[in-house]
């Protein structure tokens, strides 16, 4: 089974302060994504990359930044955390092609103060 | 990419067919559509992916017409566990074009 893991299921941070979001895949896919997901809208897209060091702008990418650094592991940068940054943040990796599908981690539940 | 229309939200009582109906009006030839189940506190899953006709697993089926301008997902005899977000999903994902998540629809399964 294809696992997809997240550095933490719950974060309180501070507003202001810089925080770190890992996600790392077992299955050598191609492409990852950051998502955030908040009370009646859905699944927003933040970023995504489709090879290691590159990286793509979603949805919503003010306020983020990422790093791929290896192909299996995805991060997401709040450089300066404020709270309407508060949300459900969901990582998900595909291997590519036109029947694949995303493989979701469990999330890592934020709170900004 | 094409743009998906869901109710935002359905009740079902337990045992009952529950059927979900996505519009899609401008799919395009090379598209394919998936569903995800959403649980509260966890990532969206797979359930289902067609390209046309029926296709049918051990969790749904998914009913497209010739068209392919709507689909339909259905849930035989839903119980409480079945209470999620679904998610329609259409698209051929290639590269660098992620799809698109709406924003679900919401069943509720009451006992």
């Amino acid at each position: 089974d294809v696992k997809v893991t997240q550095s933490s299921r719950y974060l309180v941070k501070r507003t202001g302060e810089k925080v770190f979001l890992e996600c790392v895949q077992d299955m050598d896919h191609e492409n990852m994504f950051w998502y955030r997901q908040d009370p009646g809208l859905g699944l927003r897209l933040i970023y995504f990359s489709y090879d290691v060091k590159m990286k793509e702008k979603g949805d919503i990418p003010e306020g983020y930044s990422v790093s791929r650094e290896k192909k299996e592991r995805f991060s997401l940068i709040l450089e300066s955390a404020s709270t309407n940054q508060t949300s459900m943040y969901l990582c998900a990796s595909i291997s590519g092609g036109v029947r694949e599908t995303q493989y979701f981690g469990p999330g890592t539940r934020l709170l900004v103060l | 990419l094409a743009k998906t229309t869901q109710p935002i939200s359905m009740d079902s009582y337990e045992g009952q067919e529950v059927n979900i109906t996505c519009s899609h009006n401008n799919i395009a030839t090379n598209d394919y559509i998936t569903w995800y189940q959403q649980f509260p506190s966890q990532g969206p899953r797979f359930i289902i992916q067609g390209y046309k006709t029926k296709v049918t697993n051990e969790v749904a089926s998914l009913f497209i017409p010739a068209d392919r301008k709507s689909s339909t997902l259905s849930l035989p005899r839903v119980s409480l566990s079945d209470t999620a977000v679904y998610y329609c999903l259409v698209g051929a994902y290639s590269g660098n074009t992620p799809l698109v998540f709406g924003k679900g629809t919401r069943l509720s399964v009451i006992a």
